[in-house]
């Protein structure tokens, strides 16, 4: 059974760069899409990115000028770069596995555990 | 970007109730609509795919539905452990987006 587990830091400072690693376990990163979403009380969930088992990558445009999400299929994992955040980054962050079928049906499952990045001073 | 509006934000019930979440997209998504059922601490988990399919493991108490831009998630009779959040998410096109969410609270 595949699992995911996010880690990184819990608190960054405003201007800097938010850094986060998928660990995903029990399967290979290879054939799906891995997605990052993120959790806050002001705006919900919101889908951050994916990138492709073969490297393409698909950002919301609302933060694709700050988003950067890298593979590494030698350790099974993938990362989550933000630059420049704001207190208004602070969330939850979830990692999820992207299912899609050919007939472009899709659904996030599983999800890491999720978390929290808080962006303060 | 696509909007997904869900109706009640909140709803109390009962266990044994019949509880029914709405979801409306601002534009066509066809089918391509999810449905998760997220629990306090927990990540959110995928109940029903492409508007109607059960993932494996759910209980066939869980139902969804779709007409034109309205969706319908359907929980049949309500379980102790189905109180919980639950969110709809269209996959037709990016960015992906999902509704602001129901909490099902105890009556």
């Amino acid at each position: 059974q595949v699992q995911l587990q996010e880690s990184g830091p819990g608190l960054v400072k405003p201007s800097e760069t938010l850094s986060l690693t998928c660990t995903v376990s029990g399967g290979s990163i290879s054939n799906y899409y891995w997605s990052w979403i993120r959790q806050s009380p002001g705006k919900g969930l919101e889908w951050i990115g994916y990138i492709l088992y073969t490297g393409t990558t698909n950002y919301n445009p609302y933060l694709e000028s700050r988003v950067t999400i890298l593979l590494d299929t030698s350790k099974n994992q993938f990362s989550l770069k933000l630059t420049s955040v704001t207190a208004a980054d602070t969330a939850l962050y979830y990692c999820a596995r992207q299912t899609m079928t050919h007939h472009g049906v899709n659904w996030f499952d599983p999800w890491g555990q999720g978390t929290l990045v808080t962006v303060s001073s | 970007d696509i909007q997904m509006t869900q109706s009640p934000s909140s709803l109390s019930a009962s266990v044994g109730d019949s509880v029914t979440i709405s979801c409306r997209a601002s534009q066509t998504i066809y089918t391509y609509l999810n449905w998760y059922q997220q629990k306090p601490g927990q990540a959110p988990q995928v109940l029903i795919y492409a508007a109607s399919s059960l993932e494996s493991g759910v209980p066939s108490r869980f139902s969804g539905s779709a007409s034109g831009t309205e969706f319908t998630l359907t929980i049949s009779s309500l379980q102790k452990e189905d109180f919980a959040t639950y969110y709809c998410q269209q996959s037709y096109s990016t960015p992906w987006t999902f509704g602001q969410g129901t909490k099902v609270e105890v009556k």
